[in-house]
């Protein structure tokens, strides 16, 4: 099956640093990708979708100045979390989805961010 | 506004058992319904998708059901074994393309 890629798997920083996650699909190109976030005991929350070579489009109440989304090629998405302060602690997945508007979603392993 | 129900308690039964899980969903309609499978810390995996005009639909020991009236979607592990245990994410969705999941009901299966 498709392979999605995230890195850092773990990342602790200091309040008012800001950090940089990426997402690549090793073996497919992904017109789009998506970006959730989940606390613990919750669900995945949708933050924005990311489409090659346009801006993200975000979910109400994600501040984009906040959380910068970059899909820059077929095959790599970075979010940005900048500023951070303890309350952006959380667990950070990306998924991707090949061509077409439908069908399943590949998940990456996540990215556990810790803010002092 | 769109809501998806899952059984937040979690779901605890014996091996060889056959776990149903049930997502309900208000507010909207689906062209499609996904399931997927979550271990802790680790990402999603999908499971099955089925669609606004199918009724049913089998992986193995997977079976998953789609009734649009009832605006509700069965999922159904059979002869269950503990590598089961997870939580489990319905995902009805739109043809947006973006997946908006339900909270999740989490599976114990006990040798």
């Amino acid at each position: 099956g498709a392979v999605v890629s995230q890195h850092p798997s773990r990342v602790i920083c200091k309040s008012g640093t800001s950090v940089k996650i990426e997402c690549r699909s090793l073996d497919f190109q992904a017109t789009t990708m998506f970006w959730y976030r989940q606390f613990p005991k919750q669900s995945l929350m949708l933050m924005a979708t990311s489409n090659e070579g346009s801006k993200a489009t975000y979910e109400q109440g994600v501040e984009k100045d906040k959380f910068l989304i970059n899909h820059a090629s077929l095959t790599l998405s970075t979010l940005t979390v900048t500023s951070a302060h303890p309350e952006d602690s959380s667990f950070y997945i990306c998924s991707a989805r090949g061509q077409g508007a439908v069908g399943e979603l590949f998940f990456g392993e996540g990215s556990r961010l810790t803010v002092l | 506004s769109q809501k998806i129900e899952q059984n937040s308690e979690a779901l605890n039964i014996q091996e060889g058992k056959t776990a149903t899980l049930t997502c309900n969903y208000t507010n909207y309609s689906p062209a499609y319904l996904q399931w997927y499978r979550q271990d802790p810390g680790r990402g999603p995996v999908f499971l099955l998708l089925i669609r606004e005009n199918e009724k049913e639909k089998r992986k193995e020991r997977l079976k998953v059901t789609f009734d649009t009236t009832l605006k509700q979607s069965l999922f159904h592990i059979t002869a269950s074994q503990p590598a089961d245990s997870a939580t489990y994410l319905c995902a009805p969705s739109g043809n947006t393309g973006k997946l908006i999941f339900g909270q999740g009901t989490t599976l114990q299966v006990k040798p």
